[in-house]
This record gives structure tokens, C-alpha cells and sequence, in this order.
């Protein structure tokens, strides 16, 4: 079965940084892309972030680009999502996904004073 | 960026009763390898995204055959054939042909 469980979100000042990580199991972790999603209180989707299974190829969003870093350690089956210069509008519910096939239950980010 | 717009925003649905959600792309998603990547997800009240269908009109693993999707080009549908108490929640359309991915804006099923 396929698991992912995100975890490092809280709460943090604007202007800060956080560091998310997803950890998976149940599929070979290393032949799969991951993305990175997210969903602010009672808004939709939103796409933030992929990366190939051998982190050749990445995209961001245009609102996280240049402030956002999506990384993987596939040797320990995690990915991550380093988030620098937040912002209150980056206050969301941050998920990891297996392409976009599986989602884990989510992190939430709040930035705030 | 290509824009998705569904509609209706709401759809009340009396159980057992149909529902179709439209999904408009403001640029065909026909991809240069032939294929088109529009998928489907669900999302019921507290829980993550759930995906439900992909290049129009696949079922992914473990869906009820109750959801269908269709279309092409730019122009996308799905439909429950039966509305169930379990299918209440939010539902989105998604274009996986370009970066950055984009997603519709949600539409809110709910029962009469």
C-alpha cells in the first residue's frame, strides 16, 4: 500500500523558513516523480512543485519560484520542500504526491505574525 | 498558464439522480506525444485529493464505475451516473500537459 506522511509544517513568522519533508513507502520511491501541493483554508489547489525520480527535471510554480526548493533523497525514500521568504499567503495545507495518483493526508503551513 | 474553468461552481444533486461537471481549458490540452492529460479529482470534506480519472477518461484504481469522464480537446466532462451519499465533496479538473500544472476552481457537490 502506499503511504506518504508529510511532516515540518507549524508556524512561522514572514520572512521565515521551513523545511517539509514527505516520507514514503510501499512503491520503489526512486522510479516514481513527486509533487509538491497545496491548498490554503477553504480555497482550491494549488500546484507548487515537481520533481523527475532521478532530479534531473524540476518545475515550480511561479509563486513559490526563486523561494521555494524541492529536493528527494531517494536512498531514504523522502522528499522535501525547503520554503525560505514566506509569505502569509503561502498559509496552506501542503501535500506530497506520488505523480498525482497518491496524496498523503498533508502538512499545514501558517505564516504569521 | 493554461486556465481551467468548470462549471457550475455548485451542483445540489438528489441521490441516485445523475450529475456531470463541465471543464473548460482555455488551450487544448493535446499534448505533442498525442495524448491528453486532463485528469479528475475528488475531495471529500477533511480528506486529501483523490484521483479519479486520468487522460479524460481513464478510471484510476479502485473507482466506481459510476464516474465517467469525456471530451477532448479543450472542452471535458464527468459524470456520476448515480449520485451516492459518499460521492459529497469537491471535485476538480486538472491539465497535466503543461507546467505548471494547473487545477479548475472546484465544484462543490452536494444532496438536495
Amino acid at each position: 500500500e502506499v503511504q506518504l506522511v508529510e511532516s515540518g509544517g507549524g508556524l512561522v513568522q514572514p520572512g521565515g523558513s521551513l523545511r517539509l519533508s514527505c516520507a514514503a513507502s510501499g512503491f520503489t520511491f526512486s522510479t516514481y516523480t513527486m509533487n509538491w501541493v497545496r491548498q490554503a483554508p477553504g480555497k482550491g489547489l494549488e500546484w507548487v512543485s515537481c520533481i523527475s525520480s532521478s532530479s534531473s527535471t524540476i518545475y515550480y510554480a511561479d509563486s513559490v519560484k526563486g523561494r521555494f526548493t524541492i529536493s528527494r533523497d531517494n536512498a531514504k525514500n523522502s522528499l522535501f520542500l525547503q520554503m525560505n521568504s514566506l509569505r502569509a499567503e503561502d498559509t496552506a495545507v501542503y501535500y506530497c504526491a506520488r505523480r498525482l495518483d497518491d496524496w498523503g493526508q498533508g502538512t499545514l503551513v501558517t505564516v504569521s505574525s | 498558464d493554461i486556465v481551467m474553468t468548470q462549471t457550475p461552481l455548485s451542483s445540489p444533486v438528489t441521490l441516485g439522480q445523475p450529475a456531470s461537471i463541465s471543464c473548460r481549458s482555455s488551450e487544448s490540452l493535446v499534448h505533442s506525444d498525442g495524448d491528453t492529460y486532463l485528469s479528475w479529482f475528488q475531495q471529500r470534506p477533511g480528506q486529501p485529493p483523490r484521483l479519479l480519472i486520468y487522460k479524460i477518461s481513464k478510471r484510476f484504481s479502485g473507482v466506481p464505475d459510476r464516474f465517467s469522464g469525456s471530451g477532448a480537446g479543450a472542452d471535458f466532462t464527468l459524470k456520476i451516473s448515480r449520485v451516492e451519499a459518499e460521492d459529497v465533496g469537491v471535485y476538480y479538473c486538472m491539465q497535466g500537459t503543461q507546467f505548471p500544472r494547473t487545477f479548475g476552481q472546484g465544484t462543490k457537490l452536494e444532496i438536495k
